[in-house]
């Protein structure tokens, strides 16, 4: 059964600061989530990846699968980016079809 | 992409009761899930809701507690039975799209138990 760790667990910066967070899974999987959620509890999901990087706006999602280790960036931060941030990982076998595990999240607040 | 809502978004109930939380997608889809998220917790997988069959649960849940029904390609309930405090958490559905590995998730309902 995949294990996923998140760091930090809470990341309070300044607007337009740069902002990593960092996830690191036990078993190799085929692809690796990052999802965002809003104080109301509703569940966005921002990129699913499975190798090199993505990039959606200011948010940037990288992977490496050799060292189980991905990354979500997000540059020029602002008030709005705000949230909690999870990884998630197949649970299992490490395909699509397998439901996910989840990172204990990311605190994010960006102080005007 | 795909629209999926939850019924009811949010509830409060009485402990003893049973609450039936429905999920409808508005594609045909391969997987259906349901989890949970206590406060302040991390999300918890609660079963995969298999069409046609019985759900596979996770280990911590079971059928009696949480039975789980999939009668088609876009529809799903998830019955919280005999609730406690305890139960008090959002339940969100996720779904995996024909020809897609991405999962997308529901609003959630979020359930408050007295």
């Amino acid at each position: 059964k995949n294990e996923v760790e998140q760091s930090p667990q809470n990341l309070t910066a300044q607007e337009g600061e740069f902002i990593t967070i960092n996830c690191s899974y036990s078993v190799g999987i085929s692809a690796l989530h990052w999802l965002q959620q809003h104080p109301g509890g509703g569940i966005v999901s921002l990129f699913m990846l499975s190798s090199g990087k993505k990039k959606h706006g200011r948010l940037i999602a990288t992977i490496n699968i050799q060292e189980k280790h991905s990354s979500l960036h997000i540059t020029a931060s602002h008030p709005r980016d705000s949230a909690v941030y999870i990884c998630a990982a197949p649970m299992y076998s490490g395909g699509g079809a397998d439901g996910l595990t989840f990172g204990k999240g990311t605190h994010l607040i960006i102080q005007p | 992409s795909a629209v999926i809502s939850q019924k009811p978004s949010r509830d409060i109930c009485q402990r003893g009761t049973s609450l039936t939380i429905q999920c409808q997608v508005d594609s045909q889809v391969t997987m259906m899930f349901w989890y949970r998220q206590q406060p302040g917790q991390s999300l918890t997988l609660i079963a995969t809701a298999n069409q046609g069959s019985e759900a596979t649960y996770e280990s911590g849940f079971v059928i009696d507690k949480f039975p789980i029904s999939r009668p088609n390609l876009t529809f799903s309930t998830l019955t919280v039975s005999n609730m406690s405090p305890e139960d008090s958490s959002i339940y969100l559905c996720s779904v995996v799209l024909i020809r897609s590995d991405t999962q997308y998730f529901g609003p959630g309902t979020r359930l408050t138990v007295l």
